[in-house]
């Protein structure tokens, strides 16, 4: 157990849908991550926030979005879902995630969104 | 940009064996950090092992070590003693020293392990 929880665990809806991801790191860590894991693209970086603060974008796409919140839980929304968008959702946390920081990223077990 | 390259797409041994899983990587930064994740049937992502570029000695964890070629940008894995619960999707991953952002990750070695 990597103490990052991730729910839910399986998804399933349909295109056009709106979808919210919820990610809760480990006790200390400030940063998130979020990667998607699909079979065409492998494991893609989405998005970083630290303490509240959006720090980095990856491959992700406009309908997509997320937040931090003050408990430092992040979710992640994704809007008007398409057949492509099927995949496993990874939410990481590290302790900074900033430059120089010797962090390791401890991965949640994803949530499994199939959209029919 | 940098990249990971996993050139073994399966790999199998036979419990109690070894194996060495590869990987490359491509980067013109000095600094920065590798890593093996392990992907079994639950779709967890586990660390296995991680190693710091600035470090020359090998990262070992128990059964698992690496053979760290800096100047070759490769990054092995070997397995000793081979166990079932080894079989998995084996990632290599790159973290930049600078940019904290994100891990790139190779298209990952896919485990099998015989009884």
């Amino acid at each position: 157990d990597s103490g990052v929880t991730q729910t839910p665990k399986h998804l399933i809806t349909a295109t056009g849908q709106r979808v919210t991801l919820r990610c809760s790191p480990r006790s200390g860590d400030l940063s998130v991550y979020w990667y998607q894991q699909s079979l065409d693209q492998g494991l893609q970086f989405l998005i970083q926030y630290y303490n509240g603060e959006e720090r980095a974008k990856g491959n992700i796409l406009e309908r997509f979005s997320a937040q931090q919140f003050p408990d430092l839980h992040s979710e992640l929304n994704l809007s008007s879902l398409e057949l492509g968008d099927s995949a496993l959702y990874f939410c990481a946390s590290s302790v900074e995630g900033l430059a120089g920081a010797p962090d390791t990223q401890y991965f949640g077990p994803g949530t499994r969104l199939t959209v029919l | 940009a940098q990249t990971v390259t996993q050139s073994q797409p399966e790999m199998s041994v036979q419990e109690a064996e070894t194996v060495t899983l590869s990987c490359t990587y491509d980067t013109s930064e000095s600094d920065y950090y590798l890593f093996w994740y392990k992907q079994p049937p639950s779709r967890q992502m586990i660390l296995v092992i991680r190693q710091e570029a600035y470090k020359q000695q090998n990262a070992t964890e128990n059964r698992f070590s690496v053979n760290f070629q800096k100047a070759a940008k490769s990054f092995s894995l070997k397995i000793s003693d081979s166990q079932l619960g080894d079989a998995a999707m084996y990632f290599c991953a790159y973290r930049s020293f600078y940019n904290t952002d994100k891990l790139i990750f190779g298209t990952g070695t896919r485990l099998q392990v015989f009884p």
